[in-house]
């Protein structure tokens, strides 16, 4: 199947300094790509949709201003957390979708903020 | 917002017993999905069920699926150890790009 890479795999850092995750399609174009946040023990909650070229769209509750979105290309989208906070830690994974619809997931970025 | 509804949140068999995992959701939807995850790591797709089909099997995974309920139940059959997961359904809501995921099961076989 189609392969969606993340980096970093890992990553901590002080709180208010931003982090940037790259997610990338390997083998396909992505004309659309989402973000998920997952805290311990929960589900995927659903951030923000993307398609390449336009603003992302960001689901209710998720501020944009501190959730940067950027879809360049149709294999790269980054996620900014600026100014980060302990409440950021989570576990970020993106996800994109082809032509055919067909949607595969990255495997996620884990966020710890000291 | 979360579509999907699970039950139960947590099952604990043993080895060699059936599972069977439920999901509920509120909207039209143009498929279903059931994904496991493994703690800490990333999701791993198991099986899609269109909106027009009842019933769909993989291997040792019977998924089926009643629009009229809203409702769909995934079967893990003969379950084994390996199995020990969480899994989560995800609906593709009608007319929306977006795959939404329920609360997920956190499924323990014991031995």
């Amino acid at each position: 199947g189609a392969v969606v890479s993340q980096h970093p795999s890992r990553v901590i850092c002080k709180s208010g300094t931003s982090v940037k995750i790259e997610c990338r399609s390997l083998d396909f174009q992505a004309t659309t790509m989402f973000w998920y946040r997952q805290f311990p023990k929960q589900s995927l909650m659903l951030m923000a949709t993307s398609n390449e070229g336009s603003k992302a769209t960001y689901e209710q509750g998720v501020e944009k201003d501190k959730f940067l979105i950027n879809h360049a290309s149709l294999t790269l989208s980054t996620l900014t957390v600026t100014s980060a906070h302990p409440e950021d830690s989570s576990f970020y994974i993106c996800s994109a979708r082809g032509a055919d619809n067909e949607q595969f997931f990255g495997p996620g970025t884990r966020l710890t903020v000291l | 917002s979360q579509q999907g509804e699970e039950d139960p949140q947590a099952l604990s068999i043993q080895e060699g017993e059936n599972a069977t995992m439920n999901c509920s959701y509120k909207t039209s939807i143009n498929n279903l999905q059931w994904y496991r995850q493994n703690s800490g790591r990333g999701l791993v797709h198991l099986i899609l069920i269109r909106s027009n089909e009842r019933e769909k099997h993989s291997g040792r995974l019977r998924v089926t699926l009643d629009t009229s309920k809203k409702s769909s139940s995934l079967l893990i059959t003969a379950s084994r150890a390996a199995d020990t997961a969480s899994y989560f359904c995800a609906v593709r809501i009608q007319g929306a790009q977006k795959l939404v995921f329920g609360q997920g099961t956190r499924l323990t076989i014991n031995p």
